[in-house]
């Protein structure tokens, strides 16, 4: 139990165009997603809290209008790079808390914009 | 704010050797969790742990947590090459609204 399905695994996108990742919890509710950055051989970057319902905080340093949150149910997150640049390459995460305990990750993101 | 630094960033062990990562936190955790993120993969859950003082087993990995709940280790007794990995730890503040996670610790067993 507690999966969290992404898509898409890994995109290639040209600079300029926009990217919509999408994060599932398939068995679970899950009020609250965290979207993180990860840079290779770096930890986790949170980049923002997703509650259902309601306006996404994101961290310092983190554009709100960039980085566009959407979470419209209780199963469905959805990040969106804007308008995405060569600097936004990195690999993009998701994350739910459920009821055992810990977080759940999602698959991963490998974005890369060239 | 709330940092949590985790030593050593590399390490390197023959087949065999235990292994431990240590975990720093500058203020008291709720709960302190464990990550394992294969190469190319995402991070998966180990362990969570709750208790001041608390130690708990996985096989040939023990988790401890600080009597002053703001410090971890993970123990690996014996490495295999299946070990490899990058071993995350994260804590949770006392609001229990932010989890923060470690630098990682990345270990290469050579067989």
């Amino acid at each position: 139990g507690a999966v969290v399905s992404q898509h898409p695994s890994w995109v290639i996108c040209k600079s300029g165009t926009s990217v919509k990742i999408e994060c599932r919890s398939l068995d679970f509710q899950a009020t609250t997603m965290f979207w993180y950055r990860q840079f290779p051989k770096q930890s986790l970057m949170l980049m923002a809290t997703s509650n259902e319902g309601s306006k996404a905080t994101y961290e310092q340093g983190v554009e709100k209008d960039k980085f566009l949150i959407n979470h419209a149910s209780l199963t469905l997150s959805t990040l969106t790079v804007t308008s995405a640049h060569p600097e936004d390459s990195s690999f993009y995460i998701c994350s739910a808390t459920h009821r055992r305990g810990g977080y759940t990750f999602g698959s991963g993101t490998r974005l890369t914009v060239v | 704010g709330q940092q949590v630094m985790q030593i050593p960033q590399y390490q390197h062990v023959q087949e065999g050797e235990d292994f431990t990562t240590y975990c720093n936190s500058s203020t008291t955790l709720s709960n302190i969790q464990w990550y394992k993120q294969r190469p190319g993969g995402h991070p998966v859950f180990l362990i969570q742990l709750v208790k001041s003082g608390e130690v708990k087993k996985q096989k040939r990995l023990t988790f401890q947590f600080g009597e002053a709940k703001k410090n971890s280790s993970l123990h690996i007794t014996a490495t295999q090459t299946t070990d490899v990995g990058t071993y995350f730890c994260a804590g949770l503040n006392n609001a229990g609204n932010m989890l923060t996670f470690g630098g990682g610790t990345r270990l290469m067993v050579k067989p």
